[in-house]
């Protein structure tokens, strides 16, 4: 089983911070995708990463793919209200046949407040 | 166009009864998946179908649990007898999916609102 570990699982800031959060594993991820859940919704995807070393950006968000494609990071410059939800990494590994079977980090639950 | 579409939103219901769940994925998807979410465990693949057979369902946890996809605009989860750890938030998920192919990138998953089942 491929675990992926995020970092914090809780984060309580202020609206006009920065934070990062963390996902890794010790598994090869041929891409991984980070998604945003809202209380009572499904997770929606943020974006997704394919390159070792690769960073790209989403407005106020960076998200970052480790060179060895074992982590990936995100984040979030003076952060928002809006921003609030449930974090979730997931990593597509490598080979596993013709369907996307992904495999879903523990989630960085985020409050970000006035 | 109308997103993945779950049924029913909420369902409470007695230990040992039976529990159905409805997902209609977004047409012309042909990946099709079934997550589980709980605070514990967090979001946890069930079984995923492609091209409406299914593929890994090495996640169902155990004989009481059986999905179905008799077509590509429908699918169902079904628990049978329920019990009380069987409560938690069932997402469907839909994406497009290479059947047959070797691919490198993930497609897009696209999740429905979820199914929050209470067995008491």
């Amino acid at each position: 089983t491929q675990l992926l570990e995020q970092s914090p699982q809780f984060l309580s800031i202020q609206e006009g911070e920065n934070l990062t959060v963390y996902c890794n594993s010790s598994s090869v991820f041929s891409s991984l995708q980070w998604y945003r859940q809202e209380p009572g919704e499904g997770p929606v995807l943020l974006v997704t990463v394919v390159t070792g070393g690769e960073v790209k950006k989403l407005k106020r968000l960076t998200f970052q793919f480790g060179d060895a494609r074992k982590d990936s990071s995100l984040h979030i410059t003076a952060a928002q209200p809006g921003d609030t939800g449930l974090y979730l990494c997931a990593g597509d590994p490598v080979n596993t046949g013709t369907a996307s079977k992904l495999t879903f980090g523990t989630g960085t639950r985020l409050q970000v407040t006035l | 166009d109308a997103g993945v579409i779950q049924s029913p939103r909420h369902e409470v219901t007695e230990m040992g009864q039976e529990v159905t769940l409805r997902c209609k994925p977004i047409s012309g998807h042909n990946s099709l998946f079934w997550y589980r979410q709980t605070m514990m465990r967090g979001l946890e693949l069930l079984i995923y179908f492609n091209n409406n057979v299914p593929i890994d369902d090495s996640g169902m946890p155990e004989d009481r649990f059986s999905a179905k996809m008799p077509n590509a605009s429908f699918s169902t989860l079904k628990i049978q007898p329920s019990e009380p750890r069987d409560s938690a938030v069932y997402f469907c998920a839909s994406s497009h999916g290479l059947a047959g192919t070797l691919r490198t990138v993930s497609y897009e998953q696209y999740f429905g609102p979820g199914t929050r089942l209470t067995v008491t």
